[in-house]
C-alpha cells in the first residue's frame, strides 16, 4: 500500500510552546489529508480535513486557532498545536488519500506530551 | 446510538484459532467498508477494503459485508501472536478517501 510518513513520532514540550507535526505522502499525491487525535483505548477522533491549497475544514468542537493546519503541497500537510497545554497531550495521527475514490492510508502517529 | 457499534473486547484466543470480529451500523448510505489493524502507539494499517455486500479474501483474512443486516465481519484464520492488536472497522458512503466513520475498535490478544 501507499506510504504516509509522519514526523516526529513523539515529542515532549513545555506548556505554552508550539509544536509542529508533519505528514507526508511518499509515493503518491494526496489531494486530501485528515488529522485525528486518539486517547488511550479509544477510537480515532477526526479533527479536521485538509485539502491542498485551501483552508482546512474543522470538526465541531475543534479550535482552528489552536490547531493550525497547512496543506501547502500535494505531498505535505502540517498540524501545529499552538500554545500547547497538558490537556493537549494525546496521540495525533494523519491520513492521506490520492482521491475520494481511493483508499485511505495512515501515518505512524505522533505522541505529544505537554509538561 | 452510535452510527457504528463495535465490541471493544478485549478478546483473547489461543494461537491457531479462528477469530471473528464484527461491526454493526445504522446508516444505510454506507457503501465502502474497511478494516484497519492498529498496534499500540502506531497508526492504523489498512487490512481489507470492500465495496457493497459480499466477501473478500486476502491470505488469512476474510471480510464479509451484509448490507441487508447492516453487519460486517472480519475473520482471521490460523491466528498468530503477531495478530494481537486493535482492529477498527470503518465505513463511508462514498469512496475510501473520504471522511470515514470508525468503530471503537476491538482489542485482540492471541496467546501462545
Amino acid at each position: 500500500g501507499a506510504v504516509v510518513s509522519q514526523h516526529p513520532s513523539w515529542v515532549i514540550c513545555k506548556s505554552g510552546t508550539s509544536v509542529k507535526i508533519e505528514c507526508r505522502s511518499l509515493d503518491f499525491q494526496a489531494t486530501t489529508m485528515f488529522w485525528y487525535r486518539q486517547f488511550p483505548k479509544q477510537s480515532l477522533m477526526l479533527m479536521a480535513t485538509s485539502n491542498e491549497g485551501s483552508k482546512a475544514t474543522y470538526e465541531q468542537g475543534v479550535e482552528k486557532d489552536k490547531f493550525l493546519i497547512n496543506h501547502a503541497s500535494l505531498t505535505l500537510s502540517t498540524l501545529t498545536v499552538t500554545s500547547a497545554h497538558p490537556e493537549d497531550s494525546s496521540f495525533y495521527i494523519c491520513s492521506a488519500s490520492e482521491g475520494s475514490n481511493e483508499k485511505l492510508f495512515f501515518g505512524s502517529g505522533t505522541q505529544l506530551s505537554v509538561l | 446510538q452510535k452510527e457504528v457499534e463495535q465490541d471493544p473486547g478485549p478478546l483473547s484466543v489461543p494461537e491457531g484459532a479462528i477469530v471473528s470480529l464484527n461491526c454493526t451500523y445504522s446508516n444505510s448510505a454506507f457503501q465502502y467498508f474497511m478494516w484497519y489493524r492498529q498496534y499500540s502507539r502506531k497508526g492504523p494499517e489498512l487490512l481489507m477494503y470492500t465495496y457493497s455486500s459480499g466477501n473478500k479474501e486476502d491470505g488469512r483474512f476474510t471480510a464479509q459485508v451484509d448490507k441487508s443486516s447492516k453487519y460486517i465481519s472480519l475473520f482471521i484464520r490460523d491466528s498468530q501472536p503477531s495478530d494481537s492488536a486493535t482492529y477498527l472497522c470503518a465505513m463511508t458512503p462514498s469512496g475510501g478517501g473520504n471522511k470515514l466513520t470508525f468503530g471503537t475498535g476491538t482489542q485482540l490478544k492471541v496467546e501462545l
